[in-house]
């Protein structure tokens, strides 16, 4: 039980375009999606926490309206990623708390993009 | 603010070798501390936690103790094999605070040679 499932696995995009990911949860309702960037040899930095029904909350210095988060339900947030560059390629990886109160977080296996 | 600190890779070590690979943390509050790993290919996979000084947690013959005194979450194993072979991050949760996100060290690539 507990799986996050995210998707694409990896997506190659054109500069300028818009990229959609999807994370969801298998398995239980999460109301608290999180989604992080982990560049090469660096640690995950967490983008912003996704919220269901309500706006997510972006960490300082992230783009909001690059960054797009829509958690619309129980089981699903995605992240937009509008007009791409290059610089916005990276290792995109979501998480999710199991509503059940557990404190653990379950990840998504990531999703490489890359802006060409 | 939270920030982790582990010990920088990448390690290699052979086959049933004892693996160390140390972690500090800064906290303002009351912390758990985790272990995750990151196979090749996979999502991040918890590995073991603990939620208040002096627990020790433990998983697939992975060990670490929650040391409050000298803020540390230093990971071991007694006898590695190859298929330990991963990306390993230290991270922390402040509950006390409310604070549920996680906030993570830079990660140690560990590899295991036969």
């Amino acid at each position: 039980g507990a799986v996050v499932s995210q998707h694409p696995s990896w997506v190659i995009c054109k500069s300028g375009t818009s990229v959609k990911i999807e994370c969801r949860s298998l398995d239980f309702q999460a109301t608290t999606m999180f989604w992080y960037r982990q560049f090469p040899k660096q640690s995950l930095m967490l983008m912003a926490t996704s919220n269901e029904g309500s706006k997510a909350t972006y960490e300082q210095g992230v783009e909001k309206d690059k960054f797009l988060i829509n958690h619309a339900s129980l089981t699903l947030s995605t992240l937009t990623v509008t007009s791409a560059h290059p610089e916005d390629s990276s290792f995109y990886i979501c998480s999710a708390l199991n509503d059940r109160g557990s404190t653990e977080a379950f990840f998504g296996q990531g999703t490489r993009l890359t802006v060409v | 603010g939270n920030s982790v600190t582990q010990m920088e890779g990448p390690v290699t070590l052979s086959e049933e070798a004892f693996l160390t690979i140390n972690c500090t943390y800064t906290a303002t509050g009351y912390p758990s501390l985790f272990w995750y790993v990151q196979y090749p290919g996979e999502g991040l996979q918890l590995l073991l936690k603990a939620t208040k000084a002096d627990d020790k947690g433990s998983n697939k013959g992975f060990e670490a103790t929650y040391r409050k005194e000298t803020t540390s979450f230093h990971l071991e194993k007694g006898s590695v094999q190859v298929s330990d072979s991963a990306v390993y991050f230290c991270a922390l949760s402040d509950l006390a605070l409310g604070n549920e996100k996680l906030t993570f060290g830079t990660g140690t690539r560990l590899t295991i040679i036969p």
